[in-house]
């Protein structure tokens, strides 16, 4: 059983599109969050989720809009794709006992996004 | 501004030579300090969180320490199952919760 799963694993578009990724979490988790890896391996948080509400949202352009239908969703939506945006997305899951940013987080495999 | 770096780069040991990967930090706030890996092509997978300096914890071949300003993950005895590229991340608080991540170490153990 996948506890993390992202799709599509590769995603290959050109510039100005508009594409989603999709993450689900079947491990009963009430935060999930958004990463970004560029090609130098720098994991960088985007955006975290709590129950459904946005609790962080570091300093990423508007083109990019999680969207979460319920707890175990978060997907990410990227407009007008522009060739910076080229990176590996990951998504995680955490616990929410105590404070879930001091929790050890559960991470998808990755999703490799390539804007020509 | 806050930093974590991680050194070396890159590291290749025989297996079973022993050897240590450091993360220093120069943040504000720390609120813990993370260790995970990371296998070509896989997410990163939890290894320790340390709260406070002093701290260790251990698991199989790997021992984690934390200090006010670095942290250190001791490999005793690696094996080439021991590959795979080692991130640290220090949670940080000021206005509010900054996770961040160091550049990690690739770490080769040949048999």
């Amino acid at each position: 059983d996948t506890a993390v799963s992202q799709t599509p694993k590769y995603l290959v578009t050109q510039m100005g599109n508009d594409k989603s990724i999709k993450c689900e979490q079947n491990l009963g988790h009430d935060t999930m969050y958004w990463y970004k890896q560029d090609s130098k391996k720098f994991l960088k948080i985007m955006f975290s989720y709590n129950n459904k509400e946005l609790i962080i949202n570091e300093t990423v352009p508007n083109r990019f809009s999680p969207k979460s239908p319920d707890k175990a969703h978060l997907n990410l939506h990227i407009n007008s794709l522009e060739l910076g945006d080229s990176a590996v997305y990951f998504c995680a899951s955490s616990q929410d006992e105590g404070l879930a940013v001091y929790n050890e987080q559960f991470f998808g495999p990755g999703t490799r996004l390539t804007v020509l | 501004e806050d930093q974590v770096t991680q050194s070396p780069e890159a590291l290749r040991l025989q297996e079973g030579e022993s050897s240590s990967l450091n993360c220093s930090y120069t943040v504000s706030g720390l609120r813990g300090l993370f260790w995970y890996r990371q296998d070509p092509g896989k997410g990163p997978e939890f290894l320790f969180t340390l709260y406070s300096a002093g701290e260790e914890k251990e698991k199989e071949r790997l021992k984690a320490t934390l200090t006010k300003k670095e942290s250190f993950l001791h490999i005793t005895a690696p094996k080439p199952e021991d590959s795979a590229t080692y991130l640290c991340a220090v949670l940080v608080m000021d206005s509010s919760y900054k996770l961040i991540f160091g550049s990690g170490t690739r770490l080769l153990v040949r048999p």
